[in-house]
């Protein structure tokens, strides 16, 4: 496989269940990002990981917890989640230099609904 | 907090017509970049301009960059619908990383045959 991939696409949940959501890239970037887009709204960008350290968690409830293994690997773990929590979380990669203008490159997103 | 604003929301045009979809913002940027994202899958970036006042040019799409580097303009010269779809523009932060891209809530573009 190419790119960034994500699994599951598609994923219901009910607000006591735990779930986990993967990205997986394959470019060789030392960068990951989780954001969050939901009707309406501009991309918000929940997490980012640089070299495995996590370098950004912008405000983001810790019902959301992300877990970075590895730099092709990024998870992010859901729990007790809530109906607003339903949009779709898309992943993306990049290669993180100083200077930056480094093009993000992004995973076809895991759409959540939360019931 | 940087804020990039995008026009119009939504536009439904006709096959062969030209358009333009704008993206301001009161802050500047190091970079701008422009995605389309078609339905289910994510954003594509089409284009990266750093240079204020620089113009790009991809096959029918023009994207130019604002002399302050405060906005951006992306036009399309006889829409096609393989053209419809989401357009989404990002500012990447004054101190030069991407990581602190800041998206605009996009352009939805139907063209119709």
């Amino acid at each position: 496989e190419t790119g960034v991939t994500q699994t599951p696409r598609h994923l219901v949940m009910g607000m006591t269940n735990k779930k986990s959501l993967k990205c997986e890239q394959h470019l060789g970037h030392n960068a990951m990002y989780w954001y969050k887009q939901s009707a309406k709204k501009p991309l918000e960008l929940m997490f980012v990981y640089s070299l495995e350290e996590r370098v950004e968690n912008n405000s983001v409830p810790s019902r959301f917890s992300p877990e970075c293994p590895n730099s092709s690997h990024l998870f992010l773990h859901l729990h007790t989640l809530q109906p607003e929590d339903s949009a779709l979380y898309l992943c993306a990669s990049s290669q993180d230099w100083a200077g930056g203008q480094e093009t993000q490159y992004f995973g076809p997103g895991t759409r959540l609904l939360v019931l | 907090t940087q804020l990039l604003e995008q026009s119009p929301q939504f536009l439904s045009i006709q096959e062969g017509e030209n358009l333009t979809v704008y993206c301001n913002s009161s802050s500047v940027f190091s970079s701008l970049q422009w995605y389309r994202q078609e339905p289910g899958e994510g954003p594509v970036l089409l284009v990266t301009v750093v240079t204020g006042g620089e113009v790009k040019k991809l096959k029918r799409l023009t994207f130019q960059f604002g002399d302050a580097r405060k906005d951006s303009s992306l036009h399309i010269t006889a829409a096609q619908p393989g053209d419809t779809g989401l357009y989404l523009c990002a500012g990447a932060a004054h101190s030069g990383s991407a990581r602190q891209l800041t998206f605009g809530s996009g352009t939805q573009l139907t063209v119709l045959p």
